[in-house]
């Protein structure tokens, strides 16, 4: 079975533009979470869908949204980049909402310039 | 709310000799608990997990984690390292089954010849 597969793998913007990174979960998982990590914050938890709904949100601005599709693929975007925006960024699935084992993509790495 | 913490974000041991990293937890609720793995350039991986039953876990790669309630902690640990076992450690946490997972800073593991 195929893993969690992100795109792109990387990406370099410029501050005010805006990004949309994807993430493709392993077939038959419904729920797909998004982190940014960064070696001051570590893994911070961004939001979760499951079945095409927002579950769960971190604490993010309002510039960081997401959506899923109805083949469980999801997207996030990052409008109005900023410089600390600059992370890497994981999606991770998992068969079920919540605290079920979630399984990771390899990452987007944003570099905002 | 919850909450993890992660004692030492880093951590060398020699070749051969055990490897011990810390979690501790606070959550107000049975929690369910995880160690993920995280090489270079690439996502995380599940080690292992506890959710209920036996309180020693074992996970791949020859690693364990031990749930002691009392002490609120999940220490992870193999009995013998291994020059491939270089990589970050996270620790993680989630309270119920419609919970986000929290992780902590994360431990990166050194191994010395």
């Amino acid at each position: 079975k195929a893993g969690v597969t992100q795109t792109p793998r990387y990406l370099i913007k410029t501050r005010g533009q805006q990004v949309t990174l994807s993430c493709s979960p392993i077939s038959g998982h419904r729920s797909v979470s998004w982190y940014q990590q960064t070696p001051g914050q570590g893994l911070q938890f961004l939001f979760e869908y499951f079945s095409e709904t927002q579950r769960n949100k971190g604490n993010f601005p309002g510039r960081f949204s997401g959506r899923q599709f109805s083949n469980s693929r999801s997207e996030m975007n990052v409008s109005t980049l900023e410089l600390g925006d600059s992370a890497l960024y994981l999606c991770a699935s998992s068969i079920l909402e919540g605290s079920d084992t979630q399984y990771f993509g390899p990452g987007t790495r944003l570099t905002v310039l | 709310a919850q909450s993890v913490t992660q004692l030492g974000s880093h951590v060398s041991v020699s070749e051969g000799a055990l490897v011990l990293l810390r979690c501790n937890y606070s959550s107000s609720v049975p929690p369910y608990l995880f160690w993920y793995v995280q090489y270079p350039n690439q996502g995380l991986q599940l080690l292992l997990k506890y959710t209920t039953g036996a309180t020693l876990v074992k996970g791949i790669n020859g690693f364990e984690a031990e749930f002691k309630k009392s002490e609120t902690s999940f220490h992870l640990t193999k009995p013998s390292a291994h020059m491939s076992d270089a990589a970050e450690y996270f620790c993680a946490v989630s309270s119920n089954r419609d919970d986000k997972i929290i992780f902590g800073k994360g431990t990166r593991l050194h191994i010395l010849p």
